[in-house]
């Protein structure tokens, strides 16, 4: 079965600093990968997909940017973090049954 | 544009009770719609989907194409169903990507 590894579980960065949240997928070949947010009272927003490597859309435009360099490898990347960056984000991966969620990143930029 | 509302932020019942979740989609072709749960602690995870037309743990949910809602349902509450539900809705395209209501927190009370 499809698990997603997700690291770190919670971050505290300053406000310019860079970002780099990893997702890993275990189980499955070639798996739709997507990023997802949770901002503070709001609901899960997709930020990028990426249906194979090398391979990214991103949903909304924004601060962040994602890569694919591996099949299993899904990168969520900024060159200078904002405050509106802060939120929940979530890794998630398409495999035979469906979606599977990551645990998620909390990150809170100060 | 396709669209997941889910009016209620917050439900609290008390244990035996029935419950119900709203869900409201907008989506001009035909959805797949979905309902994921996350109990504290853990991870986002599938509920049901309305193409499977199953019970889990209890709860069911309709779709109503005529009313375009999925809304979530069980007769008797319990108290280990207090969790955070999401209603999302797969446009189908590439990546079948989710897209996911605010979602509502459940609360069941001994």
């Amino acid at each position: 079965s499809q698990t997603i590894h997700q690291w770190p579980a919670t971050l505290v960065q300053p406000v310019g600093s860079p970002l780099s949240l990893e997702c890993t997928v275990e189980g499955t070949s070639n798996p739709n990968l997507y990023w997802y947010r949770q901002a503070a009272g709001r609901g899960l927003q997709l930020l990028f997909y990426s249906v194979g490597i090398g391979q990214i859309s991103s949903e909304v435009p924004q601060n962040l940017s994602a890569s694919r360099p591996q099949d299993r490898q899904f990168i969520l990347s900024s060159k200078k973090l904002l405050l509106s960056d802060s939120g929940f984000y979530l890794c998630a991966g398409t495999g035979n049954r469906g979606y599977t969620f990551g645990s998620g990143t909390r990150l809170t930029v100060v | 544009a396709q669209r997941v509302t889910q009016p209620e932020k917050l439900l609290s019942v008390f244990k035996g009770a029935p419950v119900e979740l709203k869900c409201n989609y907008s989506y001009s072709g035909s959805p797949e719609l979905f309902w994921y749960v996350q109990y504290s602690r853990q991870r986002l995870q599938l509920l049901l989907r309305h193409i499977s037309r199953e019970s889990i743990k209890g709860f069911t949910a309709d779709l109503n194409k005529g009313e375009t809602s999925f809304h979530l349902k069980k007769p008797f509450a319990q108290e280990e169903d207090s969790a955070m539900y999401y209603c999302a809705l797969s446009r189908g395209n590439a990546g079948n990507m989710l897209t996911f209501g605010g979602g509502t927190r459940l609360m069941v009370k001994p």
